[in-house]
Parts: C-alpha cells; sequence; structure tokens
C-alpha cells in the first residue's frame, strides 16, 4: 500500500507548549488533508491543502504543504487541553483517483 | 441522514463465521470510503466507490472481503470466515467527491472471537 510516515509517534507537551507534526509521502501528492481522532472517536476533518508550498491557518493550527508536495506539516501554538487527540495526514497521490490513505498519525497528550 | 451511519456498532463474531457491515453514507455523496482501523493505529484504506463502481480494492486484504454499492447509496462490508486477524474497528466515509472533505461514521467495532 501507500507509505506516508508521520513523525513523532508521540508527543507529551505542557499545556501552553507548541507543538509540530511531520507528515512525508514517498511519492508526489495531489492533496492532502488533516484530520484529528479523539480517542474512541472517529476521524474528524482539519483541512485539505492542494498548492505547492500551501500554508493555512485555523486559529491556533497551522498546515503548511511542502514546495515538492511530498510532505506536510501541522502546527499548534500554545496547546490546550482540548487538543489531545490523534493527528493524522491523509495523502491522495498523483494519478491514483480520489483515494487518500492514511498516516501513521500522531498522538498528542497535553498536560495540564 | 445528518451524517455517515454505520450499523452495527458492535459485532462479536465466532471465528468463521460471515459478517456484514452497512454504510449510510451523506445523501447525494458521490464518493465512499471503507477503511480498517486496528487498536492504536492508524486507519488503512480498504476499498473506494464513486456512485456504483467500485473503482479502487486494492486495500482488501484477502478474497474473504467483498463490498458492493448496488444502487450507488448504501454500501455493504462482508467478510466471510471471519478470523481473529480482522478484529478491528471498521470505518466508513462519504464525501461529495474529489477535492471534498470526507465525513466519517462513528465506525464498526468487530471482535472475532
Amino acid at each position: 500500500g501507500q507509505q506516508v510516515m508521520q513523525i513523532p509517534q508521540y508527543q507529551h507537551v505542557q499545556e501552553g507548549e507548541d507543538f509540530t507534526t511531520y507528515c512525508n509521502s514517498s511519492t508526489t501528492l495531489s492533496n492532502i488533508q488533516w484530520y484529528k481522532q479523539r480517542p474512541g472517536g472517529h476521524p474528524v476533518f482539519l483541512i485539505q491543502l492542494v498548492k505547492s508550498g500551501e500554508v493555512k491557518k485555523q486559529k491556533r493550527l497551522t498546515f503548511q504543504f511542502g514546495e515538492a508536495k511530498k510532505n506536510s506539516s501541522l502546527h499548534i501554538t500554545a496547546t490546550q487541553t482540548t487538543d489531545v487527540g490523534t493527528y493524522f495526514c491523509a495523502a491522495t497521490p498523483v494519478g491514483t483517483g480520489n483515494q487518500f490513505y492514511f498516516g501513521t498519525g500522531t498522538s498528542l497528550t497535553v498536560i495540564p | 441522514g445528518a451524517g455517515v451511519s454505520q450499523s452495527p456498532r458492535y459485532k462479536v463474531a465466532k471465528r468463521g463465521q460471515d459478517v456484514a457491515l452497512r454504510c449510510d453514507p451523506i445523501s447525494g455523496h458521490v464518493s465512499l470510503f471503507w477503511y480498517q482501523q486496528a487498536l492504536g493505529q492508524g486507519p488503512e484504506f480498504l476499498t473506494y466507490f464513486q456512485n456504483e463502481a467500485q473503482l479502487d480494492k486494492s486495500g482488501l486484504p484477502s478474497d474473504r472481503f467483498f463490498a458492493e454499492r448496488p444502487e450507488g447509496s448504501v454500501s455493504t462490508l462482508k467478510i466471510q470466515r471471519t478470523q481473529q486477524e480482522d478484529s478491528a474497528v471498521y470505518l466508513c466515509a462519504s464525501s461529495l467527491g474529489g477535492g471534498f472533505e470526507a465525513f466519517f461514521g462513528q465506525g464498526t467495532r468487530l471482535t472475532v472471537v
């Protein structure tokens, strides 16, 4: 299957610290999406990036798509306990249609 | 409905038993996806439909897995002769099509004993 790696696998931060997760694909992507999954829950869509070098912000969250469209990052500024969960990137490789493949995920724990 | 609905929410099957998992996508959504999520892992792609056409089934782990969406709406994932390694949460998602966000159902947790 498609290989989409994310690092780190786990991250523990103090509340108020920043957090970043990185997503890397071995192939060029048409687009990349980011999802958040709370423990016991299902993935919830956060954002989609399509253009090379694109940067999008949602309040404390900043999403970037690499220039080569093979990697992406999610940065959270000043984490809160409500940010706890697993963050997944989901990639659509060029030429594969509309299906998307999830990364390995980064589990975020925020210590109050 | 307001969202993607999956049933049953929980299923316990004896090894060797056949199971059928149902997904009701959001009305009007063209694309439908099935994923398998083992405990502590990310969702693994199984198969993808565009309307009634199954465009990609490369993720189905074996010929015991079969999915259909005969009228381009409700989809069923069938697993024949279940085995313990089939134990996982099976997630269904739907979207308006390429480039649109996907909405996930709550999943069906399958436990094979």
